[in-house]
This record gives structure tokens, sequence and C-alpha cells, in this order.
């Protein structure tokens, strides 16, 4: 039982470059999301979607747009990575029920320089 | 806005001893309240949640929470602190609104330090 699989763990870009983020679920959870996490300040929501085909904007989506084109898979996208986007990804999901835990990945580290 | 606040982004506790770590969150509606813990290099993992009814929550790992609605706080505890509890801790909630996608929103984190 997988649970969440996030693809790459580790990446190193330079600024300008894009990348995309995979995240990948084996539970068939109808929610899925993107988080960042920084020193300090928790984890802040990217974006998120309801169901496949649906995203939607969370906190910080500046720089970021996603993807839901099946229901199992969410992807992250970076079109031109800049040096705030230094950051840990992780990707969650959750079965849709009101008060549902969230179901984690384990993180990519990215790196811009 | 909701927002979470973690009092304390360090804490050090010695083994056996207890572990308190605190958290309130400001919302007029009462959300739905978790506490996940996050070991180094890893994903967060579920500690325990508060949904409805009996306010005393316990969790995993001999974790328990207490939510106290007047005093806006979900407070985590251990009456006996082990090596391994050694963990970044997050206090998290998410609107009762079907209409909010179940989003969290996060506290900053406590790390726990324990001592032999």
């Amino acid at each position: 039982n997988a649970g969440v699989t996030q693809t790459p763990k580790f990446r190193v870009l330079k600024t300008g470059q894009s990348m995309t983020l995979l995240c990948a679920q084996d539970m068939n959870h109808e929610y899925m999301y993107w988080y960042r996490q920084d020193p300090g300040m928790g984890l802040r929501l990217i974006h998120y979607s309801v169901g496949e085909g649906t995203t939607a904007k969370g906190e910080v989506p500046d720089g970021y747009n996603v993807s839901r084109l099946k229901k199992q898979n969410f992807l992250l996208g970076l079109e031109s990575a800049a040096p705030s986007q230094t950051s840990v990804y992780f990707c969650a999901s959750s079965y849709g029920g009101q008060g549902a835990e969230a179901f984690f990945g384990q993180g990519t580290r990215l790196t811009v320089v | 806005a909701q927002s979470v606040t973690q009092l304390g982004s360090h804490v050090s506790v010695s083994e056996g001893a207890l572990v308190l770590l605190r958290c309130n969150y400001s919302s007029s509606v009462p959300p739905y309240l978790f506490w996940y813990v996050q070991y180094p290099n890893q994903g967060l993992q579920l500690l325990l949640k508060y949904t409805t009814g009996a306010t005393l929550v316990k969790g995993i790992n001999g974790f328990e929470a207490e939510f106290k609605k007047s005093e806006t706080s979900f407070h985590l505890t251990k009456p006996s602190a082990h090596m391994s509890d050694a963990a970044e801790y997050f206090c998290a909630v998410s609107d009762r609104s079907q209409a909010a996608g179940n989003k969290l929103t996060f506290g900053g984190g406590t790390r726990v330090l324990v001592k032999p």
C-alpha cells in the first residue's frame, strides 16, 4: 500500500528553468493538495483539487500551476523557477468527507539557484 | 481567514517528563482540529483530530488533546516523553463548510527535543 507518492524527492533548478512535480495516490481519494513548507511558517496551501478535472487556488498560488487529469494524479508545475520557490513541497490527499484527515507524501526538496 | 498559533517554536523536555504543546486558533465558528507529527525527512502523520463529540481526544503514541471552545485552544499533551517523540509537531484546522474542501491551515510548528 503505497499511499501518496511524490516524484522526484530532490531537485536543484537554475533560476528560470521549469519543472513538474508529480503526485500519485492509490487510495481513491477525491481531494488532493499541494503545500509548501518553509522554516517557521508551517505548511501553506498552494493549490488544491476536489475532483478530477477541477483545481483551485490556495493561499500562495503565484508562480505555480496544477493539473488533475486523472483522479489519482495531481501535478504541480513551476514555469519559471525563482529562488523564492526554494522549499519542501508536500502533496496530500483526503477522501472528501467533512473533517477527513489528509495523508501526506514524503516531500520533494527543491532548491532554486 | 483562519489562523493558527503554536506557542514556542522549540520545546525541550526530559525523558519521562510531561509534554505540553500549545495551539490556539482564531475562528468565530470552531473548526475541525488536527495535530500532525513530522519525523526528520518524512511527511506528516496524523496524531489525532477533533471533529465533534467528546472534547478530550486520544491519539496514537500516547498523545491526547483537549478542545476548549471558550479558550479557542487545542493543546497537545503526553504524560511521559520518550526519546522517539523527538519530532516536529503541527497543529492544523479546517473549516467546517463543505465548500472549504478540507483545506488545512497550519501553525508554524513546534520542534520537540527529548533529553535523556
